[in-house]
Order: C-alpha cells, then sequence, then structure tokens
C-alpha cells in the first residue's frame, strides 16, 4: 500500500493558462474522488468516480472543470482559462468502495499569479 | 443543498482538559465518517459511524451518532499535545458522496 499519490505538488500559474493535475489512488481502490480546500475550510466535494465512470460532478464546479480516470485507475484533473479565484489545494482521495475510509493525498496546492 | 456545520469553530484547551466538537447535518445521513488533519497535512480518517444513536470509542477519543442522524460528536478525553489538527466530520446523504463539515480547529496549551 502505497497510499494516494498527486502530482504536482505545487503549481504556479498566470491567470488563463489551462492545469492538469494528477492522482494514483491505491491500487484495487474503485472509488476516486475530487475536493478543492481553502484555508480554514472543509474540503469541498468536486466530483468523483467509480472505476472509470464519472458518476456526479458538483454543481458549483463551472465548465472550466473537468476530470477523467480513463482506466479505473489514475484520474486527471483539468482547469481551464484558471482565474484567481482557483488558487486552493487540490485533493485526491480514494476508497475501496461507496461508504468505505477515504485515503486522501497530500494535495495539488495551486497559485494564480 | 446539503449542509454540514460544526461548532466550534476553535477551541483552546490546556492539556489534560477534555474536548468535544459537534457536527449537524441539514438533512439525514446514511453515515459520518470523521478525520483529522495536522497542520501543512492531509485529512486522514479516524471513525466511520452508521446506525442511529451509534457510539465507537478509539482510546481517549469517542464518537456519537445522533438517534435521528442528522448530528454527531467527537469528545477527547485529557487531550494531548499530539491532538492538535483541526477535525472533520464528513456526512454521506445517500448520493455516495461525502459533504465535509467546516471543522473545528483544536489547540492544546502546554
Amino acid at each position: 500500500d502505497t497510499g494516494v499519490s498527486q502530482d504536482p505538488r505545487h503549481k504556479i500559474t498566470k491567470r488563463g493558462q489551462n492545469v492538469t493535475f494528477r492522482c494514483d489512488p491505491i491500487s484495487e481502490h474503485n472509488r476516486l474522488y475530487w475536493y478543492r480546500q481553502t484555508l480554514g475550510q472543509g474540503p469541498e466535494f468536486l466530483t468523483y468516480f467509480q472505476n472509470e465512470a464519472q458518476l456526479e460532478k458538483s454543481r458549483l464546479l463551472s465548465d472550466r472543470f473537468s476530470a477523467e480516470r480513463p482506466k479505473g485507475s489514475f484520474s486527471t484533473l483539468e482547469i481551464q482559462r484558471t482565474e484567481q479565484g482557483d488558487s486552493a489545494m487540490y485533493l485526491c482521495a480514494s476508497s475501496m468502495n461507496s461508504n468505505q475510509p477515504q485515503h486522501f493525498g497530500d494535495g495539488t496546492r495551486l497559485s494564480i499569479l | 443543498g446539503q449542509q454540514v456545520m460544526q461548532i466550534p469553530q476553535y477551541q483552546h484547551v490546556q492539556e489534560g482538559e477534555d474536548f468535544t466538537t459537534y457536527c449537524n447535518s441539514s438533512t439525514t445521513l446514511s453515515n459520518i465518517q470523521w478525520y483529522k488533519q495536522r497542520p501543512g497535512g492531509h485529512p486522514v480518517f479516524l471513525i466511520q459511524l452508521v446506525k442511529s444513536g451509534e457510539v465507537k470509542k478509539q482510546k481517549r477519543l469517542t464518537f456519537q451518532f445522533g438517534e435521528a442522524k442528522k448530528n454527531s460528536s467527537l469528545h477527547i478525553t485529557a487531550t494531548q499535545t499530539t491532538d492538535v489538527g483541526t477535525y472533520f466530520c464528513a456526512g454521506e446523504s445517500g448520493t455516495y458522496k461525502y459533504i465535509f463539515g467546516t471543522g473545528t480547529r483544536l489547540k492544546v496549551l502546554a
């Protein structure tokens, strides 16, 4: 069990640029979640996958955000045309199945200049 | 949409004192999870509660799930400096996604 890994750890980019983050869940974990966390707040649900199927996307999420999990293993989260308000820590978590403990990665910290 | 609130937002205690954080959901929950996040770290799973009125203990930590499955609490007996961090509840209401609470940040003064 090597844990959930996320790449990169930090990303600094200019407003308007596109960014892509990667998450490698614990192997054999079918469920994968993406969250966003800002300072002093709890993780905010973005989307989740059951294997390769994206089951739900937060209604608060704009169309600039898209996520994939093509083979039911790793996942990517892309943000297009980044804005200042996108600055946050993006957390990935995986679990064996629904209603199971979530294991979080260390996150990708995004800073928009 | 579903909302999960926690109180208090902050709590400073002297080492050895007890600590309690309360979690309230706007909707009935199927289950609730509790996580601890150390400063600069990621959330770490503590426990999951499923049944109405359920009580679970982990050493000095006691977790309760309300009878109506809309609230929960975490109580720490005789806090230690290692208990420092932010405690989050996360509720699931049948949609298989978890909504995290606002968190309670605990500081323990030695």
